[in-house]
């Protein structure tokens, strides 16, 4: 099946410095590709929708100065929350859609971010 | 719009019980219907899917069926194991991209 892999898979940072995730597809090439959050105990959270090469469609509620998002080719997309907050610790996890068109999306593994 | 609707967690299972995780859903048309777990610490990860209706999805032990009539898709095993428990999450698609997650429903197996 088709692999979607995250990096890092933890990472603990300081307040008000910026940190990178990447999202990549291993075996195929994903056009889209879904960022979400997940806070303790809850569902996920449609973050944004990254399109490669145009700029990502936001949620109504995040702000897309914080959350950078960029799809720069068709396995690689990146988020990057900048001057991160202790509010913003949670589990970020990406998705891409497969080459069927049934729907399924392939998930990464997520990323823990913890701001101290 | 489009809405998924789980049982609440957690719930807590003694090993070999016969396990039921109730999911319905709100949507026009005919979504395609997901099963995901996410084992702790982990990514999510699918479980199985049923595209249309009565179709039955079924992977490791776990089956639901596709009930247009009650627009539900429980989740069912008739044995679980201590390795079963994670958070499950029931999730539809409608003609596109994204899924609309329920709210995730904590399962704890104890031996």
């Amino acid at each position: 099946g088709a692999v979607v892999s995250q990096h890092p898979s933890r990472v603990i940072c300081k307040s008000g410095t910026s940190v990178k995730i990447e999202c990549r597809s291993l075996d195929f090439q994903a056009t889209t590709m879904f960022w979400y959050r997940q806070f303790p105990k809850q569902s996920l959270m449609l973050m944004a929708t990254s399109n490669e090469g145009s700029k990502a469609t936001y949620e109504q509620g995040v702000e897309k100065d914080k959350f950078l998002i960029n799809h720069a080719s068709l396995t690689l997309s990146t988020l990057t929350v900048t001057s991160a907050h202790p509010e913003d610790s949670s589990f970020y996890i990406c998705s891409a859609r497969g080459q069927t068109n049934t729907g399924e999306l392939f998930f990464g593994e997520g990323s823990r971010l913890t701001v101290l | 719009g489009n809405s998924v609707t789980q049982m609440e967690g957690p719930v807590t299972l003694s090993e070999e019980a016969f396990l039921t995780i109730n999911c319905t859903y709100t949507a026009t048309g005919y979504p395609s219907l997901f099963w995901y777990v996410q084992y702790p610490g982990e990514g999510l990860q699918l479980l199985l899917k049923a595209t249309k209706a009565d179709d039955k999805g079924s992977n490791k032990g776990f089956e639901a069926t596709y009930r247009k009539e009650t627009t539900s898709f429980h989740l069912e095993k008739g044995s679980v194991q201590v390795s079963d428990s994670a958070v499950y999450f029931c999730a539809l698609n409608n003609a596109g991209n994204m899924l609309t997650f329920g709210g995730g429903t904590r399962l704890m197996v104890k031996p």
